[in-house]
């Protein structure tokens, strides 16, 4: 099994700035098959990214994914009232799918 | 519009059983692999189990291997979740999302969820 390892898990941060998150995963992501999740209280997760980098359906530019291997990253250039929320990333490369445990962004 | 309607979620004791259904519309079902997911109250998300858009080939995470069964019937755009030997550990909300493929790969479109709680 794959076991995916976000961090910070908490993030504090005001509303405009840039924020980073990470995913690292135990072994190496085959064909970037990595995405990326939104959720706000209450609310079902949403697909933000797929295929490591490639933002889904709606998910505005401000939101970026990179990496490979066993390093991901996802970036909120400018962070808006509505992103505060936790953030799951999810390898899609072998069986079974795994999660990571998510991070928080808060804010400060 | 993608819509994805879950029910059959409640209260049942330590070993019962459950069955959810998901009720999908909006596009054109048996094209697609489908998915359960569940997340723990307070607790991250897990994936449970996933079904191919034929319903040939099923996946389960280890943990529900041999008590879950993943099925689907695609004349009337809907997946089941039968779940048996319920216990403790197995509450949570219980998401039903779409794949965007065929073959079970992430999660383009997600339920609301619905709870399920083992007590006694």
């Amino acid at each position: 099994e794959i076991v995916m390892t976000q961090s910070p898990v908490t993030l504090s941060v005001s509303p405009g700035e840039r924020v980073t998150l990470s995913c690292r995963t135990s072994q190496s992501i085959l064909s970037n098959y990595l995405a990326w999740y939104q959720q706000r209280p209450g609310q079902a997760p949403r697909l933000l990214i797929f295929s490591t980098s490639t933002r889904a359906t709606g998910v505005p530019a401000r939101f970026s994914g990179s990496g490979s291997g066993t390093d991901f990253t996802l970036s909120i250039s400018s962070l808006q009232s509505e992103d505060f929320a936790v953030y799951y990333c999810q390898q899609y490369s072998s069986w079974p799918r795994t999660f990571g445990q998510g991070t928080k962004v808060e804010v400060k | 519009e993608v819509q994805l309607l879950e029910s059959g979620g409640g209260l049942v004791q330590p070993g019962g059983s459950l069955r959810l259904s998901c009720v999908a519309s909006g596009f054109t079902f048996n094209n697609y692999a489908m998915s359960w997911i569940r997340q723990a109250p307070g607790q991250g998300l897990e994936w449970v189990a996933a079904l191919s858009g034929s319903g040939t080939n099923s996946y389960y995470t280890d943990s529900v291997k041999g008590r879950f069964t993943i099925s689907r019937d695609n004349s009337n755009s809907t997946m089941f979740l039968q779940m048996n030997s319920l216990r403790a550990d197995d509450t949570a909300v219980y998401y039903c999302a779409k794949v965007p493929a065929i073959l079970p790969l992430y999660f383009d479109y997600w339920g609301h969820g619905v709870l399920v709680t083992v007590s006694s």
